[in-house]
């Protein structure tokens, strides 16, 4: 049962335009919501995570947006360049319980020069 | 920089054989993980570690096992190796009670079973 759920799967975004990626959950005791970017031949590397108590979360050109009571959480990446096509996973995980991350099946973005 | 170390970057094997992957993270993390990643499965947890000899099935054990004797090596043990588990491995730590302070994932390893 995925308790993350991811989309698009891929994405292809011209080079200075805003890449968007959606995710929802299901479990309402999760309250730690990560992303991870993970670039060809690598390991995923976290990004940027969020709290639920905040609705919005900014690192440059990185943003989550939060929304509670939707159960939903998006990355925004502003100004998109060729070096962010990678690979972006979403994740969640409840604070105090299992050590285990729940993962997003992943979108594989493109952004063309 | 924490610093988690497959041993293999690509392996081949054949049907059959035993297959051993290795890890090993050097920031005294207390979590290990393996994972599989598979095009549009994205990342599946085979099992998962919280402490030396302490070992709990993840969501697609079944073929695999593991070993961790020590708290830096987490190892996964394929018994009898199939087609089916051609995919890529990655390995990653965390610090006990400190998953949000994020994963730290090794760079994989590749195996493919003919």
């Amino acid at each position: 049962q995925q308790q993350v759920k991811q989309s698009p799967q891929s994405l292809i975004v011209q080079k200075g335009g805003i890449s968007i990626i959606n995710c929802a959950y299901e479990n309402t005791a999760f309250d730690y919501f990560p992303w991870y970017q993970q670039f060809p031949g690598k390991g995923p590397a976290l990004l940027i995570a969020i709290r639920p108590d905040v609705s919005e979360k900014k690192e440059g050109r990185f943003t989550i947006s939060f929304n509670k009571s939707a159960k939903q959480f998006s990355l925004h990446i502003m100004d998109s360049q060729p070096g962010d096509s990678a690979t972006y996973f979403c994740a969640a995980n409840t604070q105090g319980g299992s050590e285990k991350l729940v993962f997003g099946k992943g979108t594989k973005l493109t952004v063309n020069p | 920089d924490v610093k988690v170390t497959q041993s293999s970057r690509y392996l081949v094997k054949r049907t059959g054989e035993k297959v051993f992957l290795e890890c090993v993270q050097d920031m005294d993390h207390e979590n290990m993980f393996w994972y599989r990643q598979d095009p549009g499965l994205g990342l599946r947890l085979i099992y998962f570690s919280y402490d030396v000899k302490m070992k709990e099935k993840g969501d697609i054990p079944e073929g695999y096992s593991v070993s961790r004797e020590k708290k830096e090596r987490f190892s996964l043990i394929l018994e009898s190796a199939s087609t089916n588990q051609t995919s890529m491995y990655l390995c990653a730590s965390s610090l006990w009670g400190g998953t949000n302070y994020g994963y730290t994932f090794g760079s994989g390893t590749r195996l493919t079973v003919v």
